[in-house]
């Protein structure tokens, strides 16, 4: 059973568009959902978090958007610029417990 | 800071070929993991520390199996080496204690596996 189904697979948007990412969950008792961010030949890297107790949070161009009673949550990328072509992973977590990871998407942002 | 460092980077085996991937972090953090990332399926647990001298399954732990050799250095082994096992291998740790940012996965970069 997959605890945490991220979509798209992959996703093409133009420079400036905005770049939407979606993920659901199925274990209430996660409480903590990060997203990563991978380049191609490196490890994936922390990009932005949130707790469970707010609705989103916004870092620079980046947010994550919460629906608790969904169990869903989403990353946008704003103003989304050719640096920002990378495989994005969202996550899910028990307090210091291990991550379970979305199967992640694929991001191609054209000039 | 190196932060978490995982040697070899490249390896290839012949199917039955054993082998260990190495992997050391210098942030002192209590917990290490060892995840494998192919296409379409993200990155799925291997096996991973909890702190030193605790080691447990992940999702595939089926071929491998680990060592946490101290609180710095987190191996991974391959007895007998199958094409399945083709992989791109990431090691990471965290601080794994409930405080601000338990949670946050730093890591390495990687060690990609071929076998043949």
């Amino acid at each position: 059973q997959q605890q945490v189904k991220q979509s798209p697979q992959s996703l093409i948007v133009q420079k400036g568009g905005i770049s939407i990412i979606n993920c659901a969950y199925e274990n209430t008792a996660f409480d903590y959902f990060p997203w990563y961010q991978q380049f191609p030949g490196k490890g994936p890297a922390l990009l932005i978090a949130i707790r469970p107790d707010v609705s989103e949070k916004k870092e620079g161009r980046f947010t994550i958007s919460f629906n608790k009673s969904a169990k869903q949550f989403s990353l946008h990328i704003m103003d989304s610029q050719p640096g920002d072509s990378a495989t994005y992973f969202c996550a899910a977590s028990i307090v210091a417990g291990k991550s379970t990871f979305g199967d992640g998407t694929t991001l191609t942002v054209k000039p | 800071n190196a932060g978490v460092t995982q040697t070899p980077k490249f390896q290839v085996l012949k199917t039955g070929q054993s082998m260990t991937l190495q992997c050391a972090q210098d942030m002192n953090h209590n917990s290490m993991y060892w995840y494998r990332q192919d296409p379409g399926m993200g990155l799925r647990l291997i096996y991973y520390s909890a702190s030193e001298g605790t080691t447990d399954k992940g999702e595939v732990p089926n071929g491998y199996n680990v060592s946490r050799l101290n609180k710095r250095e987190f191996s991974l082994r391959l007895e007998s080496a199958a094409p399945s096992q083709t992989s791109v291998y990431f090691c990471a740790s965290s601080v794994g204690q409930i405080s601000s940012g338990a949670n946050v996965l730093t890591f390495g970069a990687g060690s990609r596996l071929t076998v043949l």
